[in-house]
């Protein structure tokens, strides 16, 4: 297992369009998490899935937001009508429970022309 | 809600020892860690304290916890220049939505040959 896998690196899109990023964890965790970094910023938490299930989102920045995890296994993180403030490094971890340690992915970077 | 704290800048010569600070709210924080990010890439876990823990030494790592002050601190003994970049400090306690990390605003390390 190579750790926390994330697809794409870099995204660039006109306003207006949706986009998706994929987060592949590490194979045997059961936490998956997303945060979003603004430059010069820590990560922001967004939403965490305990194997399949969604268990909070109320973070997530509007309903033009959201996230799925169908099998407990990938995760994928969707916005769509993209504005220019979505710009931003989305960031998935994973984590074998809670209170342990999170492992991070590097991170999709997004640019909203 | 919970705030965590930090300095923006730090500047050391190579060989010197490096301090980075940081401060926190949680007065629950169970676990503090401690994340290194390097230009455009992923977080990389560097170390975790348990909250009644003073001390944890980890190779050229030292990380102490002053519970009282809600201060904690790494050290990097023997500084090198690829131990350039930014350093961010993460608590996450029970009271946390799935465990996840409040981060501070991460600390920017420069090591000076």
């Amino acid at each position: 297992d190579t750790g926390v896998s994330q697809d794409p690196r870099h995204k660039i899109t006109k306003r207006g369009q949706n986009v998706t990023f994929r987060c592949d964890p590490i194979s045997e965790h059961n936490r998956l998490y997303w945060y979003r970094q603004t430059l010069g910023q820590g990560p922001e938490f967004l939403t965490y899935f305990q194997n399949e299930a969604q268990l909070e989102k109320s973070r997530l920045l509007s309903d033009r937001f959201s996230a799925e995890r169908p099998k407990g296994s990938f995760s994928t993180l969707e916005i769509q009508r993209t504005e220019q403030g979505d710009s931003a490094m989305y960031l998935c971890a994973s984590s074998l429970g809670g209170l342990t340690e999170a492992f991070f992915g590097q991170g999709t970077r997004l640019t909203v022309v | 809600g919970e705030d965590v704290e930090q300095s923006l800048f730090l500047s050391v010569r190579e060989g010197d020892s490096s301090v980075i600070n940081c401060t926190y709210t949680d007065s629950s924080s169970t676990y503090l860690y401690w994340y290194k990010q390097e230009p455009g890439a992923g977080l990389q876990l560097l170390t975790y304290i348990f909250s009644n823990m003073d001390m944890k030494q980890d190779q050229r790592l030292t990380v102490l916890l002053n519970k009282k002050d809600k201060h904690l601190s790494l050290r990097i003994a023997d500084t090198q220049t690829g131990d350039s970049a930014i350093y961010f400090c993460a608590e996450t306690s029970n009271n946390n939505a799935g465990n996840m990390l409040t981060f501070g605003g991460g600390t920017r390390l420069m090591v000076k040959p």
